[in-house]
């Protein structure tokens, strides 16, 4: 099983509707973090988290809201998805030192028509 | 503002040779640098971390440098096999808490 997994794969929605994607982890890391993806715009920070009472926001956190429901989940909100919000989002987890790799889910492509 | 740039979008080379990638950052000092490697349709995986005390750090057939007065980082793979052809990603360390990557280089290794 993967350890860092996200869901749904694949989104497709309407501007204005809330949107949820999910991330789990096996790997018993306590940072975890969403990034999304642009063609030409690389890996961009919207959130992270060092445990689950300290969140923080990342370079683009407009428009996108968090949850660190336990040590192994961590969810990103859209309160109402806008057509730039297309992207590929990536969850990605760490050990407790900023030395450390960070590991990556799949990934979730979504389309906010 | 921080800047981070990889040197092309694309870079394309015959089989057997040395790809070198580059990575340029303005306006911060990052403690250390991370590369990434990312295939099509899935999630980037750690290559390498070289510190900012470390001139150069090797990993099979993967070197890499770190320049903290040119503030650049290059990545080298040599004889290169069709199978290193990916994107590849630098990330150097925005502040204690997080990285920002660059926008990749896609690596196209021909037979």
């Amino acid at each position: 099983d993967a350890d860092v997994t996200q869901t749904p794969r694949n989104r497709i929605t309407k501007t204005g509707k809330r949107i949820m994607l999910e991330c789990s982890q096996t790997k018993g890391h306590d940072r975890m973090y969403w990034y999304r993806q642009d063609p030409g715009l690389g890996l961009r920070l919207i959130y992270y988290s060092f445990d689950v009472k300290d969140i923080n926001k990342g370079e683009i956190s407009d428009g996108y809201s968090v949850s660190r429901q336990a040590q192994a989940k961590f969810s990103l909100s859209l309160e109402s998805a806008i057509p730039n919000q297309t992207a590929l989002y990536f969850c990605a987890t760490a050990r407790d030192s900023s030395y450390n790799e960070q590991f990556f889910g799949p990934g979730t492509r979504l389309t906010v028509l | 503002s921080q800047k981070i740039e990889q040197n092309s979008e694309a870079l394309n080379i015959q089989e057997g040779k040395t790809a070198t990638l580059t990575c340029n950052y303005t306006n911060y000092s990052p403690a250390y640098l991370q590369w990434y490697r990312q295939d099509p349709g899935r999630g980037p995986v750690f290559l390498l971390l070289i510190r900012e005390n470390e001139k150069e750090k090797r990993k099979e057939r993967l070197k890499v440098t770190f320049d903290t007065t040119l503030k650049q980082s290059l990545f080298h793979i040599t004889a290169s096999q069709p199978a290193d052809s990916a994107t590849y990603l630098c990330a150097p360390l925005y502040n204690n808490n997080d990285m920002r990557f660059g926008a990749g280089t896609r690596l196209t290794v021909k037979p």
